[in-house]
């Protein structure tokens, strides 16, 4: 059973360009979550989906950044036009059902550097 | 003040040892408190997961709550060098689906 998967691992992006992040849930996980870890500081909420919905995006910056789960296909966080600030890691992380946040399984991550 | 505070480290100890982990943290309304396990350039795993309060055991690892005084600790017994890794604690609102997570401890455990 394979576990959360994400894709690509590193990306590098000039500073103004578009910034793609996928993200394939574990089988039978309809609960999709993304958090940002910035250098030296902890994992910060960004937001949850549901197939084909946006449920909380609350930690999401206003502009550039949005998110997807569509009914088919992975979770994909993108970030447009992006500046050296977005340089991050960003996990994905999904459950099985709703009110099982606190049990959370996280994929490896994508390791974005904007130059 | 931030929501939840956790000495980053580096902590440094030997083969064996006791390692205590700690989490502080000032939104009351926290009920669920959670511990990870982070390996360098990997996602966190979840160790052990905690309702309210009280203390909860798996194997070398005990988790305890004390949510008068806002404190969170995590216990490893008898370490071992594949215990080194980043701890995270992270807490959660009843009927949120948001963690909160502290910056992390750096643990080497050194044989």
């Amino acid at each position: 059973n394979a576990g959360v998967m994400q894709n690509p691992r590193h990306l590098v992006r000039r500073r103004g360009q578009e910034a793609r992040l996928r993200c394939s849930p574990m089988k039978g996980h309809s609960h999709v979550y993304w958090y940002r870890q910035l250098p030296e500081e902890g994992l910060k909420f960004m937001v949850y989906l549901q197939k084909e919905n946006i449920i909380d995006e609350s930690g999401m910056p206003k502009e550039r950044f949005s998110a997807e789960f569509p009914k088919e296909g992975p979770s994909i966080l993108r970030i447009q036009q992006v500046v050296r600030g977005d340089s991050a890691a960003y996990f994905c992380a999904s459950s099985p059902i709703l009110d099982e946040a606190h049990k959370l399984f996280f994929g490896s991550g994508t390791q974005l550097s904007v130059l | 003040q931030k929501e939840v505070e956790q000495d980053p480290g580096p902590l440094s100890v030997p083969e064996g040892a006791i390692v205590s982990l700690n989490c502080t943290y000032s939104n009351s309304a926290f009920q669920y408190f959670m511990w990870y396990r982070q390996y360098s350039r990997k996602g966190p795993e979840l160790l052990m997961y905690t309702y309210s309060s009280g203390n909860k055991e798996d194997g070398r690892f005990t988790a305890q709550v004390d949510k008068s005084s806002k404190y969170i600790s995590l216990f490893i017994r008898d370490s071992q060098p594949s215990d080194s890794a980043t701890y995270l604690c992270a807490m959660m609102q009843g009927g949120s689906e948001k963690l909160v997570f502290g910056k992390g401890t750096k643990l080497t455990v050194n044989p």
